[in-house]
């Protein structure tokens, strides 16, 4: 089965810095990815995704980087706020179907 | 809000007893997920339901059962319970079944199995 993996368990950075959370996985057949963010209390909530056509995806605060030679995905969010403080999950899926295979989670904490 | 309700928000039961919890999709979503997630194991699938027919199986134990029904809300049913089986139980929905695209999750349902 797939293999997904996380660097860290926890990041704790200062509010206004940038953070930076990674991914790892193993199979190299997976062309899709995705980072949610999961708050206390709620359920994951899609950030961003990217398709392995692609090695940079920016959206609002966030970039999401994929380096396929070394099978590595990061999350980088910018002037990180205390909103932001959530757990991050990645998720990639192989082609053909949506079933992704979820990594363990980093818990990022912004400190004021 | 995601727009996916599931209920009840928290649940707690006896080991042996059954349980069953609900899903109501997005509306147009065709594809219901199901997803367990506990501190040990992460979020791991569980089964997906598309437009009413089973369309993939994960990590799903035999004591557990689900189905979607035609107006495509689904239920998910977990009998025999066992201390383990506490955990968050999440339902995911999404337009369709084969492409990569975003799940959008519920809140969840908390099982505590005492």
């Amino acid at each position: 089965g797939e293999s997904v993996g996380l660097h860290l368990p926890t990041l704790s950075v200062q509010e206004g810095d940038n953070s930076i959370i990674n991914c790892a996985y193993s199979n190299s057949a997976s062309d899709y990815f995705i980072w949610y963010k999961q708050e206390s209390g709620k359920g994951p909530q899609f950030i961003i995704d990217i398709r392995s056509n692609m090695d940079k995806r920016q959206g609002q605060r966030v970039t999401v980087l994929l380096n396929k030679t070394v099978k590595h995905l990061s999350l980088q969010i910018a002037a990180t706020q205390p909103g932001d403080s959530a757990v991050y999950f990645c998720a990639l899926s192989p082609g053909g179907s949506y079933i992704p295979t979820f990594g363990r989670g980093t818990s990022l904490i912004v400190h004021p | 809000d995601s727009g996916v309700t599931q209920t009840p928000k928290h649940l707690i039961t006896a080991t042996g007893q059954r349980v069953t919890l609900r899903c109501s999709p997005r509306s147009g979503d065709l594809s219901v997920y199901w997803y367990q997630q506990s501190l040990d194991q992460g979020l791991q699938f569980l089964i997906q339901y598309y437009n009413g027919e089973e369309r993939a199986k994960g990590n799903i134990l035999e004591r557990f059962s689900a189905q979607q029904f035609p107006d495509l809300h689904s239920e998910l049913n977990l009998s025999s319970l066992e201390l383990g089986d506490s955990a968050l139980y999440f339902c995911a929905s999404s337009p369709d079944s084969t492409a990569n695209t975003e799940a959008f999750f519920g809140q969840g349902t908390r099982l505590t199995v005492v």
